[in-house]
C-alpha cells in the first residue's frame, strides 16, 4: 500500500505570495492533520480533517487554511507568506480521527520563503 | 495545557552502547505516548505507542520505552544503538479524550552515532 504523499517536495516562494501545498494520505485514511516544523518552534500542529471538515485547528493566523476532498486528499493554503513560514509542513493521515488511530507521515514540503 | 519535554537537545553515543532518550509530559490525566524517528530529508516514523496496560513498551527496530506516571516520564530506550540509528527521535502525547488525533511534540533530540 502506498504511503502518504505530498507534493510538492520543494518550493520556492517570495514575501507576499500565496502557495497551496498537496495531500494525498493513505488509500482508506479519512484524517487529515497538517503539522509546521522549524528549527525555532518544532513541530507544531496546524489543521485537522475528518470527512471534509475541519475538525481542529492549532494556534496559526487566518492565513493559513485548508480544506479536503471528498476522496480524502488535503490541500493546505498560506497566503501572503511571510519570512517566517520558511518550514517543512507535514501532512499525515490515519484511518479515523482517535487518538489511538496511528497517525502515518509524509515526507514533507519543504517551503522555502525569500 | 499538555506539554512535552524533551531535556537532551543533542545525544552522541558510540555504536553498541545502550541508549536512553529522556521524555517528560505535562497532561491532567493519563495520556497517550508516542515516540517518533526522523531520518534526514524524511517524514516521521512511528517507533511505539503507550495507551494503557503494560508501562514497558516494545516497538519496532529494537526500541522500548517505559512509562512512569509518578515521574510523568516516557523514556526511549535501546539496548545496543546502530550506526543506522543517527536520527532525530520525537516524543509526543496524543489526547486521551475527544475525537482527535492531534499530537503535541516535543523539541526533539538529536542523536549522533560514532563508530
Amino acid at each position: 500500500k502506498a504511503g502518504v504523499t505530498q507534493t510538492p517536495r520543494y518550493l520556492i516562494k517570495t514575501r507576499g505570495q500565496q502557495v497551496t501545498l498537496s495531500c494525498s494520505p493513505i488509500s482508506g485514511h479519512r484524517s487529515v492533520s497538517w503539522y509546521q516544523q522549524t528549527p525555532g518552534q518544532g513541530l507544531q500542529f496546524l489543521f485537522e480533517y475528518f470527512s471534509e471538515t475541519q475538525r481542529n485547528k492549532g494556534n496559526f493566523p487566518g492565513r493559513f487554511s485548508g480544506r479536503q476532498f471528498s476522496n480524502s486528499r488535503s490541500e493546505m493554503n498560506v497566503s501572503t507568506l511571510e519570512l517566517g513560514d520558511s518550514a517543512l509542513y507535514l501532512c499525515a493521515s490515519s484511518l479515523g480521527r482517535k487518538s489511538t488511530d496511528t497517525q502515518y507521515f509524509g515526507p514533507g514540503t519543504r517551503l522555502t520563503v525569500l | 495545557a499538555q506539554s512535552v519535554t524533551q531535556p537532551d537537545i543533542h545525544i552522541t553515543v558510540s555504536e553498541g552502547a545502550s541508549l536512553e532518550l529522556r521524555c517528560n509530559y505535562s497532561y491532567g490525566a493519563t495520556p497517550y505516548l508516542f515516540w517518533y524517528v526522523q531520518s534526514p530529508g524524511q517524514g516521521l516514523q512511528l517507533l511505539l505507542k503507550y495507551f494503557s496496560g503494560d508501562t514497558l513498551v516494545q516497538g519496532i527496530k529494537g526500541f522500548e520505552a517505559e512509562f512512569k506516571r509518578s515521574q510523568s516520564s516516557f523514556n526511549l530506550r535501546k539496548p545496543s544503538v546502530h550506526w543506522s540509528d543517527a536520527a532525530e527521535y520525537f516524543c509526543a502525547v496524543g489526547a486521551h479524550s475527544g475525537n482527535t488525533g492531534k499530537l503535541i511534540f516535543g523539541q526533539g533530540t538529536t542523536l549522533q552515532v560514532k563508530p
